[in-house]
């Protein structure tokens, strides 16, 4: 069984620039959500994903944006970086959209200068 | 508006003692409570949660409505137990979308 990937690792962009964060999830999981972990924080949640449509979010700007596609993996994107945007981009798949367990990628750690 | 607190950002204790992570919560409704667990090097993975009541790793935690607190005890800790450790709160509507506190880094020295 795979885990949840996410690519890249590492991302370095500067201000005012667009990023795509990359994820796939657990096999047979058809649930996607996506958390930014700024420094020295607990993990705060952008959105989540469940058959191709987006099922709730958090409290982010809508310059924060995302995509499921058929094949459950995901993509966030971050339109007009700010500074402090700089963080962890955690992805975390669950078997179902009721799920309370969830499986958590490595994260994607993003820089913007 | 829901809130999780963790008031350690870092906990020390020795090899045997007793371990109480402190975890407090604010949420109107009926709350889902999660603890997740980072050890060094590895991704974050759910510990345990309330409502299954169950014990993992020899770690346990009681959901106490009238304190709306979730505080996570082990009565002897391991050295293998050091790691960070995150409270979550499940949002209203879907216990999957959570609410973390800031984590308590748990050493457990020798």
């Amino acid at each position: 069984e795979t885990g949840v990937t996410q690519s890249p690792t590492h991302l370095i962009k500067t201000r005012g620039q667009q990023v795509t964060l990359r994820c796939s999830s657990q096999s047979g999981h058809n649930t996607v959500s996506w958390y930014q972990q700024a420094l020295g924080q607990g993990p705060q949640f952008i959105f989540q994903y469940y058959r191709e449509e987006e099922n709730g979010r958090g409290n982010f700007p809508p310059r924060f944006s995302g995509l499921q596609f058929p094949n459950y993996s995901s993509e966030l994107n971050v339109n007009a970086l700010e500074l402090d945007d700089s963080a962890l981009y955690l992805c975390a798949s669950s078997l179902y959209v009721e799920s309370d367990t969830q499986y958590f990628g490595p994260g994607t750690r993003l820089t913007v200068l | 508006a829901q809130r999780v607190t963790q008031p350690e950002k870092l906990l020390s204790v020795f090899k045997g003692a007793p371990v109480e992570l402190k975890c407090n919560y604010s949420y109107s409704g009926s709350p889902e409570l999660f603890w997740y667990v980072q050890y060094s090097r590895q991704r974050l993975q759910l510990l345990l949660r309330h409502i299954s009541r169950e014990s993992i790793k020899g770690f346990t935690a009681d959901l106490n409505k009238g304190e709306t607190s979730f505080h996570l005890k082990k009565p002897f800790a391991q050295e293998e137990d050091s790691a960070m450790y995150y409270c979550a709160l499940g949002m209203t509507g879907g216990g999957n979308k959570l609410t973390f506190g800031t984590g308590t880094q748990l050493k457990v020295e020798l």
